[in-house]
């Protein structure tokens, strides 16, 4: 068990650019999900996959975000023409659900901070 | 929808003592409720959970918390404090078993003084 790894560590951007991060997570887990947190606040829930299927996007996803799990390993989240609002700290999790299990244990990576000046 | 109110942003107790991270929460439904743990430079990590059952869980490194629907409490406490007990400390609670879609309260800082 390595654990959830997320590259890069830290993104420093300018407004208007384009940033792609990846999220690796440990290697028989079928769910992945993206959190967001913004300091002095916790963890906000952005999206999850069940292998490769995005199955639930919230409304803090605007369409300047798109998050991929192509075959249902990694994942990667972009966001198109940040802003200084995105400045966050963008958190992977991954965990293992079987069918009728009554939930599951999510592991975290360490996130990647993004700065957009 | 669902919350939770960490009451407190910073909380310092001396080492020893005990540990009291206070948490309520919002819910309309019968509440699935969680306490993660995040160290400087590490991801969360879950502490301890409710979900259905005995109302006292136990966790990792000596914490429990206890269920108290009447009170839609679910404080952390840890009865003798450890320097490696600071960090951040998060409540969190989600509705559905069907995912780990988890509303997060605001956190709170614990310092130990030594």
């Amino acid at each position: 068990d390595t654990g959830v790894s997320q590259n890069p560590r830290h993104k420093i951007t300018k407004r208007g650019q384009n940033v792609t991060f990846r999220c690796d997570p440990i290697s028989e887990h079928n769910r992945l999900y993206w959190y967001r947190q913004t300091l002095g606040q916790g963890p906000e829930f952005l999206t999850y996959f069940q292998n490769e299927a995005q199955l639930e996007k919230s409304r803090l996803l605007s369409d300047r975000f798109s998050a991929e799990r192509p075959k249902g390993s990694f994942s990667t989240l972009e966001i198109q023409r940040t802003e200084q609002g995105d400045s966050a700290m963008y958190l992977c999790a991954s965990s293992l659900r079987y069918r009728g299990q009554m939930n599951e244990k999510l592991f975290f990576g360490s996130g990647t901070q993004l700065s957009v000046l | 929808a669902q919350s939770v109110t960490q009451l407190g942003s910073h909380v310092s107790v001396s080492e020893g003592a005990l540990v009291l991270l206070r948490c309520n929460y919002s819910s309309s439904v019968p509440p699935y409720l969680f306490w993660y743990v995040q160290y400087p430079n590490q991801g969360l990590q879950l502490l301890l959970k409710y979900t259905t059952g005995a109302t006292l869980v136990k966790g990792i490194n000596g914490f429990e918390a206890e269920f108290k629907k009447s009170e839609t409490s679910f404080h952390l406490t840890k009865p003798s404090a450890h320097m490696s007990d600071a960090a951040e400390y998060f409540c969190a609670v989600t509705r559905n078993f069907g995912n780990e879609k988890l509303t997060f309260g605001t956190g709170t800082r614990l310092t130990i003084i030594p």
